[in-house]
């Protein structure tokens, strides 16, 4: 079965330093893989996606993630965090069977710090 | 890109009442929407699959009678919370299936509280 890790609950970081979300996944072949945003009492906002191609992708509000096949992660960076970044992040991955079934991590709540 | 409206995003019910929460795909057809439950600080449950003109299928543990899903048109896709009891209290968020190549689009959320 598909499953998302999400290894970090909680990361406080101060403003404009860089940023790594953590996410690894298991699944039997290359998934599609996605990141959300979640801000409080919010839906979940898009930020990136990796379908095939290019590993490194980016995304939204300077976000970018790479796809690393050999260690099944799909890590989100950000060189320099604003305060508007704190939020919750979610992983999520889909199998390209045809089920559209999101698999979602347990998410990783991010602190920023001014 | 594709835009999914979901309504209202709060309501406050009765225990007892039904509630009706609606999600609605903007400027696409979605022939498919899904019904996620989150519960505080944890992550989306995924709840059901709804299929315009067909039956809504749920995932396991969550009761179909309970959780009424009606997907009668191509944006349109209904959930209601049949005879709300306060642990039905959750925020729920429903998302479809946009073009292909946008990923899954997911509405604004529905913070329900049964009183």
């Amino acid at each position: 079965a598909q499953s998302v890790t999400q290894p970090d609950i909680h990361i406080t970081v101060s403003e404009g330093a860089s940023l790594e979300l953590r996410c690894n996944y298991s699944y039997g072949a290359t998934p599609y893989l996605f990141w959300y945003v979640q801000s409080p009492g919010q839906g979940l906002q898009l930020l990136l996606k990796y379908f095939s191609g290019d590993t490194l992708v980016q995304g939204i509000k300077g976000f970018e993630a790479e796809f690393k096949r050999s260690q099944s992660s799909f890590n989100l960076r950000k060189p320099s965090v604003h305060w508007s970044d704190a939020a919750e992040y979610f992983c999520a991955v889909e199998g390209r069977g045809g089920s559209e079934k999101l698999v979602f991590g347990k998410g990783t709540k991010l602190t920023v710090n001014p | 890109g594709a835009v999914v409206s979901q309504h209202p995003s709060w309501v406050i019910c009765k225990s007892g009442t039904s509630v009706k929460i609606e999600c609605r795909s903007l400027d696409f057809q979605a022939t498919t929407m899904f019904w996620y439950r989150q519960f505080p600080k944890q992550s989306l449950m995924l709840m059901a699959t709804s299929n315009e003109g067909s039956k809504a299928t749920y995932e396991q543990g969550v009761e179909k009678d309970k959780f009424l899903i009606n997907h009668a048109s191509l944006t349109l896709s209904t959930l209601t919370v049949t005879s709300a009891h306060p642990e039905d209290s959750s925020f729920y968020i429903c998302s479809a299936w946009g073009q292909p190549g946008d990923g899954y689009t997911f509405g604004s959320g529905t913070r329900l509280t049964v009183v």
